[in-house]
Formats: C-alpha cells, sequence, structure tokens
C-alpha cells in the first residue's frame, strides 16, 4: 500500500492563479480531510469528507473547494490565490470503526508559496 | 470548542535523557488522543493512539498517558537520542468526522 499521496510536493504560484492540490488514498478509508500548517503552528481542518459526494467545510475553509467523486481521491481547489494561502497542505485520511477508534494517516505534503 | 495546548513550545535536552511532553485539551469527551512525530520539512508520522478507555499505550522507548478527567496527556520519552530530535504533536478527534484539532507543538532537540 502506498497509504496516502499527494502532488505536488512544492509549487510557486503568483497571486490570483489556480491550482488544484491532489490527494489519493488506496486504504479504502472513507473519511478524508484536508489541513494546513502555517509555520511554527498545528494544523488547522480546511474541509473534510465522510464518504464520495458528500463534503464539509472545516475551520478555515475560506479561498478553498473541494470534491469527492471517488472514495480514492480528495483533490483541493484554489480559484484565487492570495500571500495568505502561503502553508504546507497535508491530505489525511480515516476509517473509523467503532466510537473510539480513528487512527488518521497523513500525506508528505504540498508545501505552496503564494508570491 | 475543543482546545489542544503543548508545553513547552520547545526543549532541550543532552543525550540519555529521559523526558516528558506535555498536552492538554479543554473538551474531555474526546475519543482518543494521538501523538505525531513531525522531522523538519516533512510529514506526519503516527507515534501512539491512546483510545479513551486506555491510560497508556507503549511502543518501544515512547509511552504515552491520558487522563480524561484532568484534561491531559503525556508523552515519555526514555533514554532519549538525536534521532529523536522533531517536533511532537498531540491531537483529538471531534465532530462527526473525528476531524483533529492539533496543539502548536513541541521542538525537541537531543544533543549528542
Amino acid at each position: 500500500n502506498a497509504g496516502v499521496t499527494q502532488t505536488p510536493k512544492f509549487r510557486i504560484l503568483k497571486i490570483g492563479q489556480s491550482m488544484t492540490l491532489q490527494c489519493t488514498q488506496d486504504m479504502n478509508h472513507n473519511y478524508m480531510y484536508w489541513y494546513r500548517q502555517d509555520p511554527g503552528m498545528g494544523l488547522k481542518l480546511i474541509y473534510y469528507s465522510v464518504g464520495a459526494g458528500i463534503t464539509d467545510k472545516g475551520e478555515v475553509p475560506n479561498g478553498y473547494n473541494v470534491s469527492r467523486s471517488t472514495t480514492e481521491d480528495f483533490p483541493l481547489r484554489l480559484e484565487l490565490a492570495a500571500p495568505s494561502q502561503t502553508s504546507v497542505y497535508f491530505c489525511a485520511s480515516s476509517y473509523p470503526t467503532s466510537g473510539t477508534d480513528n487512527e488518521q494517516f497523513f500525506g508528505p505534503g504540498t508545501r505552496l508559496t503564494v508570491l | 470548542k475543543q482546545e489542544v495546548t503543548q508545553i513547552p513550545a520547545a526543549l532541550s535536552v543532552p543525550e540519555g535523557e529521559n523526558l516528558v511532553l506535555n498536552c492538554s485539551f479543554t473538551d474531555s469527551a474526546i475519543y482518543n488522543l494521538q501523538w505525531f512525530r513531525q522531522d523538519p520539512g516533512k510529514g506526519l508520522t503516527s507515534l501512539l493512539l491512546i483510545q479513551s478507555s486506555q491510560r497508556e499505550q507503549t511502543s518501544g522507548r515512547l509511552n504515552a498517558s491520558l487522563d480524561k478527567s484532568s484534561g491531559r496527556s503525556t508523552l515519555y520519552i526514555a533514554a532519549s537520542q538525536p534521532g529523536d530530535s522533531a517536533t511532537y504533536l498531540c491531537a483529538v478527534p471531534s465532530g462527526s468526522a473525528r476531524q483533529l484539532t492539533f496543539g502548536s507543538g513541541t521542538q525537541l532537540t537531543v544533543l549528542p
């Protein structure tokens, strides 16, 4: 199993450009998440999905969009890049099987700079 | 709203020392608590997950404890090594999708 994979690893955007961050998992997990991590900080939730066709906003969704057409893929779209979106983006997945079980597995991250 | 705090923000110790990293959370109604390791410029590696019904979880030189009633967890690292240098993050799930709320991390440096 490759686990959670993310592309690209690095990207530099100009203000106003758009891009899609790709995330794929091969563990058949139904829950997927996008987090961002600013320097010296913990991670904050952008969007999440509990299954194909179902997405919802997290703590910091402004400026982003997501879709979930398959169990495996959960792309994150930036429509009009702004310097405030300079961050490291992590995708994660999990498969809650009971009330107490929810280990999340993370991808390696995408480092995005907006100039 | 769940808040997670980690103290200290940074810690430097000589090799061989035993050390404790602290994590506190405001809402004790948690499913579990997860500890992660993050190396500079890298992703997150899951170290330990403690279920809400457990008090401790061990993996090699790592031991994590959980006290839900006081809203605290500790990560104990025995006989620290330079290779343990990294940032350690704790996180608790909440909400219908068990999304994680993270602390800001403790940056650990183990000096040879």
